[in-house]
Parts: C-alpha cells; sequence; structure tokens
C-alpha cells in the first residue's frame, strides 16, 4: 500500500513571487506520481505526471515538478505564480496494481495567490 | 465530446433514503472510478471498475453499490443514506493497462444528508 503527505494544508504567496508546493510518498514498490489541481467547484485536471525517466517534468500553465527518489517527494513548483493560479493541488500516486489505474491523493494543498 | 458527466450537481436525502448518482462518459474508457472529497481528507476511492461487467472495492467503499452494465455508465448507489455520506462525489475515467494514463475527472456531486 502507498500513502502520499502533503505537509502544507495552506500557502499565501503573493503575485509573480515562486512557490513550491510539498509532496512525499511512501511505497514499498515504484509508483508512478501525479499532480492534480482543483480550480472552486470544478472537477480535477492533470497538470503533471512522472511515470519514469528524467526526473524534472514540465506541465502545463508552467508548472513543473522533481522526483526525487531517495527522499522520496515529488515537489510542485512555479517560479512566477499568478491570481489565476488560485486552486487547491492535490500530490497523488499509482502503482501498478489494477493496471496502474488506482490513485492515492493526499490531502491537497490550498494555493492561495493574493496581490 | 462531454467527457465526464455527472448527475444530479446537488442533492439534499433525509437519512434512510436512497438515491442513485449517474456517471457517463462518452471517450470509450474501460476505466471508471468513484471518489469522495471531504475537507482535509483529498480524494478517497469508492469502487472501480476495469470494464463492463466488473467491479472492486477501493478505500470507503461501505454504505455504497455499483455496476457496470455498459462501457459508458457507471452508477453509483446509496442503499440507505447516512448523515457521514455527505460529501462531494466524482467519477473519473481513463484506459486502463496503460499505467500512468490521465484520469478525467467530472464537475461532481455534491450530496447533503440530513
Amino acid at each position: 500500500a502507498q500513502s502520499v503527505t502533503q505537509l502544507d494544508s495552506q500557502v499565501p504567496v503573493f503575485e509573480e513571487a515562486p512557490v513550491e508546493l510539498r509532496c512525499n510518498y511512501s511505497s514499498s514498490v515504484s509508483v508512478y506520481l501525479f499532480w492534480y489541481v482543483q480550480y472552486p467547484n470544478q472537477g480535477l485536471q492533470l497538470l503533471l505526471k512522472y511515470l519514469s525517466g528524467s526526473t524534472l517534468v514540465k506541465g502545463i500553465n508552467g508548472f513543473e515538478a522533481e522526483f526525487n527518489k531517495s527522499q522520496t517527494s515529488f515537489h510542485l513548483r512555479k517560479p512566477s505564480v499568478h491570481i489565476s493560479d488560485t486552486a487547491e493541488y492535490f500530490c497523488a500516486v499509482s502503482d501498478l496494481t489494477g493496471g496502474g489505474n488506482k490513485l492515492t491523493f493526499g490531502t491537497g494543498t490550498q494555493l492561495k495567490v493574493e496581490l | 465530446n462531454a467527457g465526464v458527466t455527472q448527475t444530479p450537481k446537488f442533492q439534499v436525502l433525509k437519512t434512510g433514503q436512497s438515491m442513485t448518482l449517474q456517471c457517463a462518459q462518452d471517450m470509450n474508457h474501460e476505466y471508471m472510478s468513484w471518489y469522495r472529497q471531504d475537507p482535509g481528507m483529498g480524494l478517497r476511492l469508492i469502487h472501480y471498475s476495469v470494464g463492463a461487467g466488473i467491479t472492486d472495492q477501493g478505500e470507503v467503499p461501505n454504505g455504497y453499490n455499483v455496476s457496470r452494465s455498459t462501457t459508458e455508465d457507471f452508477p453509483l448507489r446509496l442503499l440507505s443514506a447516512a448523515p457521514s455520506q455527505t460529501s462531494v462525489y466524482f467519477c473519473a475515467s481513463s484506459y486502463v493497462g496503460i499505467a500512468g494514463y490521465e484520469q478525467y475527472f467530472g464537475p461532481g456531486t455534491r450530496l447533503t444528508v440530513t
């Protein structure tokens, strides 16, 4: 079984400042890692994913994440945030059980971008 | 493409009532799943299906039933609603067997049980 920890429940940041949202996972097998974003009153949308290969993964809206196997982390970063990035961000993992589709989510980080 | 659709968007039930949350997708995805989202708890998997006629339990299946008679539809049934089932419910779908494939989420159903 795997688990995901998002230590920061809320992250306030000023517009145009950089941001990092932290994600750590625990698993006894190799995993696939994802970041999803949820805008208010909407479903979730995939930001980026790591399956294999380069540990630096680029996603939509200027976000990127780095997979660190030794630290079991997959932190999400953006060099300059915009008001429109205000949303809740979920880190998730899956492994090869169930065909690799079953996701385990973290508890989410609310990113609030202020002027 | 409508993607993943869910009905209703909002529902209020009294304790003990039953209802079905509908989910449909038009992307020919084999895999479909139901999650519930509660404040501070993220999304938790209720039930999932890897194809028509095949379903399995997730992390929090108690109080919920599912069936999958077609590729397109995956309804979630609450047999006897309880206040603990007050939550936002999301349906998702993806291709199966392609590990790490993107899951597409519906807009959610907000359920209140009084």
